[in-house]
């Protein structure tokens, strides 16, 4: 079964609004998360790293106000996008890893559609 | 500049077809390479890791390569199904400190009746 849930699946907003999406993992503690992005056709681009009781780490270029992260707990980690507007429209993905060394392993939640009208 | 370069960037192949994709990288230290299938509108799902001492690693019909000299990986397919049609995604990652793995572009693979 699924160990890292996605919610939700997909959110149709309108502009101006803020979303929000939660990743849990479900049977283990992670207290690293990551969040990405991918467009159509394109690869998964990550946007930031989640860390449990501190502050995210941002890739270069992705605006941190604009992408608000907060990992309360070692079990979920939110991504909200605040005034969001249609370029904002993608897929999101949130990780989480579970072991270390060579049985680190990496779970994908199922993944958010966004649609900013 | 730590990269992953896959190819071919798409491939079309019939029912019942092999097929093989590649992942070529420059990421170093080297800790582990995976390989994943993404279904459209779907999270990646996991097909094999290999870590630095593997050299193959078999997942049904999927059966991965690793050649760490090279740093060169292929994923073979082996007759092809239509459920196969997806991007496969090769992600490799560093050794030591925090886990922030590398993502290939991907190659999407369509499979026809």
């Amino acid at each position: 079964g699924a160990v890292v849930s996605q919610h939700p699946s997909w959110v149709i907003c309108k502009s101006g609004t803020s979303v929000k999406i939660e990743c849990r993992s479900l049977d283990f503690q992670a207290t690293t998360m990551f969040w990405y992005r991918q467009f159509p056709k394109q690869s998964l681009m990550l946007m930031a790293t989640s860390n449990e009781g501190s502050k995210a780490t941002y890739e270069q270029g992705v605006e941190k106000d604009k992408f608000l992260i907060n990992h309360a707990s070692l079990t979920l980690s939110t991504l909200t996008v605040t005034s969001a507007h249609p370029e904002d429209s993608s897929f999101y993905i949130c990780s989480a890893t579970r072991g270390t060394g060579a049985n680190e392993k990496l779970f994908f939640g199922s993944g958010t559609q966004l649609s900013v009208l | 500049k730590n990269q992953v370069e896959q190819s071919p960037q798409s491939l079309i192949i019939l029912e019942g077809k092999n097929c093989t994709l590649q992942c070529n990288y420059t990421v170093s230290p080297f800790s582990n390479l995976r390989w994943y299938k993404q279904d459209t509108g779907r999270g990646p799902v996991s097909l094999t890791i290999m870590t630095f001492s593997e050299n193959t690693k078999s997942n049904g019909r999927y059966t991965a390569t690793l050649d760490a000299d090279t740093k060169q990986s292929s994923l073979h397919i082996t007759a092809s199904q239509l459920s196969d049609s997806a991007s496969y995604i090769c992600v490799v990652s560093l050794s030591g400190g925090s886990y922030i793995p590398t993502f290939g572009r991907g190659t999407s693979l369509i499979v026809h009746p």
